[in-house]
């Protein structure tokens, strides 16, 4: 009865590829966010979907592109890895204007 | 943008005492939202508290307790008595309610409980 999960749970490629890694949540909650945390553990948002659609978008490469198929669903897409990439992505997700953040496990993702 | 600062980056403290652990933020809003979350070695993100800041009283959840100091734009958290699997990262975090909530986080303090 996991409420978020997202897989996969370590990531090791080489630089140049491309890879996915994907969230669900069945809390029924109608915003789904993207973290990363880097080796510093600071954590800073990617990006935020309500209801399928995109709310905020920080600053990050245009190598990262999220995907929401529907409102159960946040998965993000990263084009021609970096070293620089490598870090820990957490989905996340809030019911409403007042509740916490709900987290996946993270994704540990190494690029060598 | 709102920030966050936590000013101790690591803490110790001896099992069965109490620690706080420091928070402050800069924002200028009136309505938001204040919580504390635990990152334990497993690297799991869990809530411990949250504090609404149109309420006066502090948050408690069992051995945690919250000093939401409003105009002093502090909100600290107090263990009390500690115990080892409180050996985590925590991490303040500050909510301005949106269309997609922004939630913002502090550095983090590592907390270790020595035995």
């Amino acid at each position: 009865d996991t409420a978020v999960s997202q897989t996969p749970k370590y990531l090791v490629t080489q630089m140049g590829n491309d890879k996915s890694i994907k969230c669900e949540q069945n809390l029924g909650h109608d915003t789904m966010y993207w973290y990363k945390q880097d080796s510093k553990k600071f954590l800073k948002i990617m990006f935020s979907y309500n209801n399928k659609e995109l709310i905020i978008n920080e600053t990050v490469p245009n190598r990262f592109s999220p995907k929401s198929p529907d409102k159960a669903h946040l998965n993000l897409h990263i084009n021609s890895l970096e070293l620089g990439d490598s870090a820990v992505y957490f989905c996340a997700s809030s019911q409403d204007r007042r509740s916490p953040l709900h987290f996946g496990n993270g994704t540990r993702l190494t690029v060598t | 943008a709102q920030t966050v600062t936590q000013s101790q980056p690591e803490m110790s403290v001896q099992e069965a005492e109490t620690v706080t652990l420091s928070c402050t933020y800069d924002t200028s809003e009136n309505n938001y939202y204040l919580f504390w979350y635990k990152q334990p070695p497993s690297r799991q993100m869990i809530l411990v508290i949250r504090q609404e800041a149109y309420k006066q009283q502090n948050a408690t959840e069992n051995r945690f307790s919250v000093n939401f100091q409003k105009a002093a734009k502090s909100f600290s958290l107090k263990i009390s008595d500690s115990q080892l699997g409180d050996t985590a990262m925590y991490f303040c975090a500050f909510m301005k309610p949106l269309t997609g909530n922004q939630f913002y986080f502090g550095t983090g303090t590592s907390l270790t409980v020595i035995p």
